[in-house]
Order: structure tokens, then sequence, then C-alpha cells
């Protein structure tokens, strides 16, 4: 599976947009992109996914790079709900839905007030 | 509608006592995961279901762990003769397209 490095941390102030950064050098031209988020205490929610063009829904946007090496999770407003570990994962879509997603370490965002 | 519910949401053991945690899916989904998180780590892949057919059980670390999902909807996964390694989250997620539905987890300490 191809591998992403995200920060190990970054820190927001509230009510402010936040942008997380991921790279993924050795994209494939099947891998989704698909980010996930852990509050404390909760199993992972999905977030957002997209495989080349950029992508907006309710929670968060996806900006992904023309050469689709890296992408940026962006939380137009920051909450203090919003403080979690953000996971960015690539998925291979050629292998089907039961490919597991193989999670790395994430970034741990901290939102204040 | 309901999500994915896992229990007991939180179990303590002695070493060397088995245990069963139990997962109930989303109605409908066909594709079943379970995952360990130790503390301050990502979710680490154990085992995968379709349906009843285990199609992947890479990720269990021994002979000590299974996981059963006998009619393709409820699964569970045993530990057995419990060791202090393997003290962590055990996550489970089901999906039935392009994205997983996790659920709130079963944290095990043995003691």
């Amino acid at each position: 599976d191809a591998k992403t490095t995200q920060p190990n941390s970054m820190e927001s102030n509230e009510e402010e947009p936040v942008h997380l950064p991921c790279n993924h050098s050795t994209i494939s031209g099947t891998d989704y992109i698909h980010w996930y988020r852990q509050l404390p205490s909760q199993g992972p929610e999905y977030v957002i996914h997209g495989l080349t063009s950029n992508v907006n829904n309710r929670m968060a946007s996806l900006a992904i790079a023309e050469d689709r090496k890296s992408s940026t999770l962006i939380l137009h407003r920051a909450t203090l709900r919003d403080a979690a570990v953000y996971y960015c994962i690539l998925r291979d879509v050629k292998k089907g839905y039961g490919n597991k997603l193989v999670f790395g370490a994430g970034t741990i965002l901290r939102v204040k007030s | 509608g309901a999500g994915v519910s896992q229990s007991p949401r939180y179990k303590v053991a002695k070493r060397g006592q088995d245990v069963a945690l139990r997962c109930d899916p989303i109605s409908g989904h066909v594709s079943l995961f379970w995952y360990q998180q130790a503390l301050g780590q990502g979710p680490e892949f154990l085992t995968y279901f379709q349906n009843e057919a285990q199609l992947d059980k890479s990720g269990l670390p021994s002979d000590r762990f299974f996981a059963e999902r006998p009619e393709g909807s409820v699964s569970t996964l045993k530990i057995q003769r419990t060791q202090q390694e393997d003290s962590a989250v055990y996550l489970c997620a089901s999906s039935a397209r392009d994205r997983l539905y996790f659920g709130p987890g079963t944290r095990l300490t043995v003691t």
C-alpha cells in the first residue's frame, strides 16, 4: 500500500480555517485519497475522499495537487469540536471494497478558543 | 439510522482469561472489519469479512485471536488466554461501498 506522510500535530484558532497537509508521492493511478478523523474516545469517522478533482462536502474540502502527490484537507472554520486526530489514507479502488484502510499516526489537531 | 454498535464498551480481564467482543454492523452492510488500536497509535487492521466469509485475516497477531461472522451480520472477536500486550481498543467497522463506518470500540484492559 502506498504510504502517506502527515505532520504530527497542528494548532488552530477557533473560527479560523485549517489546512491539513498530506504527502503521498508514491500514489498510484487507482488510489483514492481518503480522510478520516478520530475524536477523543470515539471510533474514526469518514470526512471526505477524492481521486483527482477537488471535493467539497458539509464537513470539509479536499484539495488535490495536479500531480496527485499531495493533498490538503481544509476545514473552513475550525470549532472546538474539530479537535481530533486526522488520518490521510490511500485506498486502491482496484482491490475492491474489501480493501482495508491502512492508518498511519495521523495529525493531532488542537483548536484554541 | 443506527450506526455500528459494539459491546461491551469496557472489559477488564485477568491474564489468561478468554474474552469475546461483539460487533453489530449497520444492517445490510456486506463488509466488516476489525481493528486494534493501542494507546496513542492509529488503528491496525486485524481481519475482514465479506458476508460470512473471512477473506483476510492477515492482521491477526497470533492464533489466540479468532473472529467469526456466522450469519453475515453480527461478528465476534475472541481472544484466548489474554496477555497484557492485548490491552487496546478493539474497533469494528462496516461498509457498503467506499467508506467505512466505525463503532465506538471496546476498551480491553488485561491485568
